[in-house]
């Protein structure tokens, strides 16, 4: 069965550091998504993307987030000077047609 | 603001007890709901989904799960419990005017005890 996988699956950082987070989307999927868990609290959603841009972005996505699909298969997150609070579980997740939405199994980044 | 509310933090059930866990949603709108199950280091596996049609609907493992319109619920269960299902189940909602975003409740995690 096609999954949605996100590597690494732990990252650790230093504060103010630039981090990409990858993520490989079920192949014939046309929307993609960010969501992040702090330990402890809800799923929140991020971002959303479609057709090469994107289509609904939340509260948290400020300017220091950024998603790009480089090619044809790789949907990524980058956080451009991390901070303390961005320590979460990142999830990618992807549709065929907007719901429902299948995760990856998330990538750990802890921010030092 | 959309908001999915499960009220049971921890719930505990023996193994081969009928389980139900609680979901709410606080819009009135057409939503998409969905069932998610995570195990811990896991990611998010979708159990079950519902976005138009029969109300009671049937997911992965045995579950099922039936949507109450009248009272904003889409409570998920099972009829007996195994000792592999003790993870945390996310009910999350969709709305059709929100765009395709999922608002998550807090979770339930689920202990099975033999």
């Amino acid at each position: 069965e096609p999954e949605v996988t996100q590597t690494p699956s732990h990252q650790v950082t230093q504060m103010g550091q630039e981090v990409i987070l990858r993520c490989v989307p079920i192949s014939n999927h046309l929307y993609f998504y960010w969501y992040r868990q702090i330990l402890g609290q809800k799923v929140e959603f991020l971002v959303s993307f479609y057709n090469n841009e994107i289509s609904e972005k939340s509260e948290i996505f400020d300017d220091q987030f950024s998603v790009e699909r480089p090619d044809g298969s790789n949907f990524t997150l980058k956080i451009r000077s991390t901070k303390l609070e961005d320590s979460a579980m990142y999830f990618c997740a992807s549709s065929e047609g907007g719901v429902p939405q299948y995760f990856g199994p998330g990538t750990r980044l802890l921010v030092l | 603001a959309q908001s999915v509310t499960q009220p049971d933090i921890h719930i505990t059930v023996s193994e081969g007890a009928s389980l139900e866990l609680r979901c709410n949603y606080s819009y009135g709108a057409t939503p998409y709901l969905f069932w998610y199950v995570q195990s811990p280091g896991q990611g998010l596996q979708l159990l079950l989904k519902y976005f138009s049609g029969d109300t009671l609907v049937q997911g992965i493992k045995g579950f099922e799960a039936e949507f109450k319109r009248s009272q904003s619920s889409f409570n998920l269960r099972k009829p007996s419990v195994h000792w592999s299902d003790a993870a945390e189940y996310f009910c999350a909602v969709g709305f059709m005017e929100y765009g395709n975003k999922l608002v998550f409740g807090a979770g339930t995690i689920l202990r099975v005890k033999s």
